[in-house]
């Protein structure tokens, strides 16, 4: 059973247009992270959002964590070439003890042709 | 200069060949990580280390060893490897201070190819 469900797995879009991806799950995150892969390179943390509700920006980016600490959804405004990659939520589950481990999506690999 | 680097950054290998995967990091962090990630199956954890002497296994440690030489310092090997170990391997480190944020950081990746 995958922890965390991303969609869509593949989405492709024309420069300037919207879109949002999201990150579901049933167990509840004491925090979630938002990671964009590009080609030939490691993943790099865009936001981390700890409180149920919030909602943080980043530039065309707005990421929002849902009030019940399950979801997670990341907005793009009038993408663009650059936003092109691949992005990738990941969560750790609790405080302390084991909560360590981070647990990745498999990702949403966004394409925006110019 | 990179905080995270990986050597060899591309190898190719035959079934059955003892292959190591170096990881240092000039970043000061305690904790380190090995994921493989696989088209449609995101990034897994192979181990980790909280520290020199703590190593611990991930989701799919089988078929895998580690080594933690030095702080600074994290190998991967594969003792015997096989076709199906074929993956882009990362290596992450992370910094236990920052409790809140647990922000990781990836080196740029290996590619593997076992034949």
């Amino acid at each position: 059973t995958q922890l965390l469900e991303q969609s869509p797995q593949f989405l492709s879009i024309q420069e300037g247009e919207n879109l949002t991806v999201y990150c579901n799950s049933s167990s509840v995150f004491s925090s979630l992270q938002w990671y964009r892969q590009e080609p030939g390179e490691g993943p790099v943390l865009l936001v981390t959002v700890v409180t149920g509700g919030e909602v943080k920006k980043l530039k065309r980016l707005t990421f929002q964590f849902g009030d019940a600490r399950k979801d997670s959804s990341l907005h793009i405004t009038a993408a663009q070439p650059g936003d092109t990659g691949l992005y990738l939520c990941a969560a750790y589950k609790g405080s302390g003890g084991s909560n360590y481990k981070l647990t990745f999506g498999k990702g949403t690999l966004l394409t925006v042709n110019p | 200069d990179a905080d995270v680097t990986q050597t060899p950054r591309n190898r190719i290998t035959k079934t059955g060949k003892r292959i190591m995967l170096e990881c240092s990091q000039t970043k000061g962090h305690d904790r380190m990580y090995w994921y493989r990630q696989d088209p449609g199956l995101g990034l897994r954890l192979i181990y980790y280390s909280f520290d020199v002497k703590d190593i611990n296994k991930g989701e799919i440690s089988d078929g895998y060893s580690v080594s933690r030489q030095a702080q600074a310092k994290f190998s991967l090997s594969l003792e015997s490897a096989i076709p199906n170990q074929t993956a882009l391997y990362f290596c992450a480190t992370s910094d236990s201070l920052y409790a809140t944020s647990y922000e990781q950081f990836f080196g740029p990746g290996t590619r593997l190819t076992v034949l």
